[in-house]
């Protein structure tokens, strides 16, 4: 079964400091990729997708994500963060083979604590 | 332009009972998905409704039931409650049309404890 995988659970940074979240997946075909953040007391929010095309992704509020097929990975980063980047983030992979069903897995998710 | 709505806010309910949560889906959007997100955990995909039918299940017990209406809103139901069924219920919907531009607009969810 196809499954996504979150290393970091917690990461407490200072702010300033340069942010990387790691991502993999279990799927060996095509893949859309998606980061979502949960800002504490929010709904989910999209951060950043990919689909197809340069795999560099930039997203809202400064973060970027890159897409490795050799790796199977789709990290996060953000040369500096912010007291306000505290949420939650979560890696979500759509297997798009697997049309009209918009089935979203998601990893267990990274909690980010930016120290001011 | 409203967002996912989801009611209620919160919800306790005691083991073996039932349960309906409802969502009503972002303006112009069509297909309703559920998840089920426990404490600690990503969300995991319950099931989405396009066209009042249900189109994909993941791997969650024939206790979970749903709906979608005409006017395109949906209600999950949970059937003889498990201490295990405690979580946030998330909403989340989309334009069906719009796939290969997917993005799902969640919903703040429904907080769910069963004693």
């Amino acid at each position: 079964a196809q499954s996504v995988s979150q290393h970091n659970h917690h990461v407490i940074l200072s702010e300033a400091a340069s942010l990387e979240l790691g991502c993999n997946y279990s799927y060996g075909g095509t893949v859309n990729l998606f980061w979502y953040v949960q800002y504490p007391g929010q709904h989910l929010q999209l951060l950043l997708k990919y689909f197809s095309g340069d795999p560099l992704v930039k997203g809202i509020k400064g973060f970027e994500a890159e897409f490795i097929k050799s790796k199977f990975s789709f990290n996060l980063r953000k040369p500096s963060v912010q007291w306000s980047d505290t949420a939650e983030y979560f890696c979500a992979v759509k297997i798009p083979r697997l049309a009209n069903t918009g089935k979203l897995i998601f990893g267990q998710g990274t909690t980010l604590q930016v120290k001011p | 332009d409203a967002g996912v709505t989801q009611s209620p806010t919160h919800l306790i309910k005691t083991r073996g009972q039932q349960v309906t949560l409802r969502c009503s889906p972002k303006s112009g959007h069509d297909t309703v998905s559920w998840y089920q997100q426990a404490l600690g955990q990503g969300p995991q995909f319950i099931f989405q409704y396009y066209e009042e039918e249900e189109r994909q299940r993941g791997n969650f017990p024939d206790r979970f039931s749903g709906h979608q209406f005409p006017n395109y809103s949906s209600e999950l139901n949970v059937n003889a409650l498990l201490l295990g069924d405690s979580a946030l219920y998330l909403c989340a919907s989309s334009l069906a049309l719009r796939e290969r531009d997917h993005e799902q607009f969640f919903g703040p969810g429904t907080r769910l404890t069963v004693l």
